[in-house]
């Protein structure tokens, strides 16, 4: 099946500090990625949907100047938490769509677990 | 998109086919049920998706009533590493189109 990986798998930064976080298609192209954040005991929120080559499409409620989103490449994400906060502090995973059209499947990676001190 | 509703939990006994419903009755005709799970600390892993028919894959099967209000998901022998969480989606597969995640059923596998 269709890997998706992320980098780093958790990573400690101190606050004010900026973060970024990888994700990439290991077998396939996805031109587009999707960004989760979730908080303990609670579901998957999507934060904003990356297209390769044109900039990120973000949801209502967080702000793209915090969470810049990178699409370079068809196999590479990257999200960048910037000037971090304790309240950032999260499980952030990524997913990526195999193939465009009906009956497309979205495969998700295993997750950063991000910690502001 | 359409909403789902799942049972809060479910407890299974190892061996046993785990049955997970799903009702989705504001579903549209061009909406797809998938279902993930979770597993504690993991990314979430695709299981199944259908329109209409029933699917089967290694997996699961997923079962998908006449007129698509609901469908339940099964898991033919079930495990101790299918504890948990068990999430239905219904969506639009036109490309692009995102996932939202509600709470989904936290399914428990009982030796």
């Amino acid at each position: 099946g269709a890997v998706v990986s992320q980098h780093p798998s958790w990573v400690i930064c101190k606050s004010g500090t900026s973060v970024k976080i990888e994700c990439r298609s290991l077998d396939f192209q996805a031109t587009t990625m999707f960004w989760y954040r979730q908080f303990p005991k609670q579901s998957l929120m999507l934060m904003a949907t990356s297209n390769e080559g044109s900039k990120a499409t973000y949801e209502q409620g967080v702000e793209k100047d915090k969470f810049l989103i990178n699409h370079a490449s068809l196999t590479l994400s990257t999200l960048t938490v910037t000037s971090a906060h304790p309240e950032d502090s999260s499980f952030y995973i990524c997913s990526a769509r195999v193939g465009t059209g009906l009956g497309s499947e979205q495969y998700f990676g295993p997750g950063t677990r991000l910690t502001v001190t | 998109d359409a909403k789902t509703t799942q049972p809060t939990s479910m407890d299974c006994a190892e061996g046993r086919a785990a049955n997970l419903p799903c009702n989705h009755s504001t579903i549209s005709g061009n909406e797809y049920v998938y279902w993930y799970r979770q597993i504690h600390s993991q990314g979430p892993q695709y299981i199944i998706h259908g329109l209409k028919n029933n699917e089967t894959n290694e997996m699961a099967s997923l079962i998908i009533t006449e007129d698509r209000k609901s469908s339940t998901l099964i898991l033919p022998h079930a495990t101790l590493r299918d504890t948990a969480v068990y999430y239905c989606i219904v969506t639009p597969n036109f490309g692009n189109e995102k996932l939202t995640f509600g709470t989904g059923t936290r399914l428990t596998i009982i030796p």
